[in-house]
């Protein structure tokens, strides 16, 4: 089982929906989730950061943990073609600095 | 300020070649990360220095891969000999302290074609 788990996509979505992006992980010990943005033949970039359960947000952003189920989720309201890109979560093993990347899904806003 | 800079962007080569990716980091940082990307694997990560040491190399993944960091603004990844399996792109990040608030800054890539 890999530690972290991401439908690769495409999600498709029409400017303005509310979109949901999510992962899984296996090892309840994590502590630090993160998601980053990847636009085509680019580098990744980080969006958002938390630790341990709960909820942050940034503008349009809103990331979410949920430690129970092990489950992890990025939502975007307001969606704009310009928020079209790949998304991947990420999770940092605090012992050693790692960083362990889901899959990514990729994400496109049509206008 | 300049973000992280890899070269080359593009690097295509023939197998057996030795394959030479170069990443310059964000001034000031002392944590440098070297990843590959795949479609099948995503993203993954190599090996990654502290204060130019090297602290984990358990995603080099085979002895035709080695890193090194010989100052604090220049590392190399090289692959001799490259294999058509080593395609991929491959990015350098850096940061600072390497604490999940401190974000890993990536550069570009270098996308890496072995013929």
């Amino acid at each position: 089982q890999k530690e972290v788990e991401q439908d690769p996509g495409p999600l498709s979505v029409p400017e303005g929906a509310i979109v949901s992006l999510n992962c899984t992980y296996s090892n309840s010990a994590f502590q630090y989730f993160m998601w980053y943005r990847q636009y085509s033949r680019k580098g990744p970039e980080l969006l958002m950061y938390t630790y341990s359960s709960g909820n942050k947000e940034d503008g349009r952003f809103t990331a979410q943990v949920d430690k129970s189920s092990k489950y992890i989720s990025l939502f975007i309201r307001d969606s704009q073609p310009s928020d079209s890109a790949t998304y991947l979560c990420a999770i940092l093993m605090d012992s050693s600095y790692k960083l362990i990347f889901g899959s990514g899904t990729r994400l496109l806003v049509r206008p | 300020d300049a973000g992280v800079i890899q070269s080359p962007r593009h690097e295509v080569t023939e197998m057996g070649q030795e394959v030479t990716l170069r990443c310059k980091p964000i001034s000031g940082h002392d944590y440098l990360f070297w990843y590959r990307q795949t479609m099948m694997r995503g993203l993954e990560l190599l090996i990654y220095f502290n204060n130019n040491v090297p602290i984990d190399d358990s995603g080099m993944p085979e002895d035709r891969f080695s890193a090194k960091m010989p100052n604090a603004s220049f590392s190399t990844l090289k692959i001799q000999p490259s294999e058509p399996r080593d395609s991929a792109v491959y990015f350098c990040a850096s940061s600072l302290r390497g604490s999940f608030n401190q974000p890993q800054h990536f550069g570009d890539g270098t996308r890496l074609s072995i013929l």
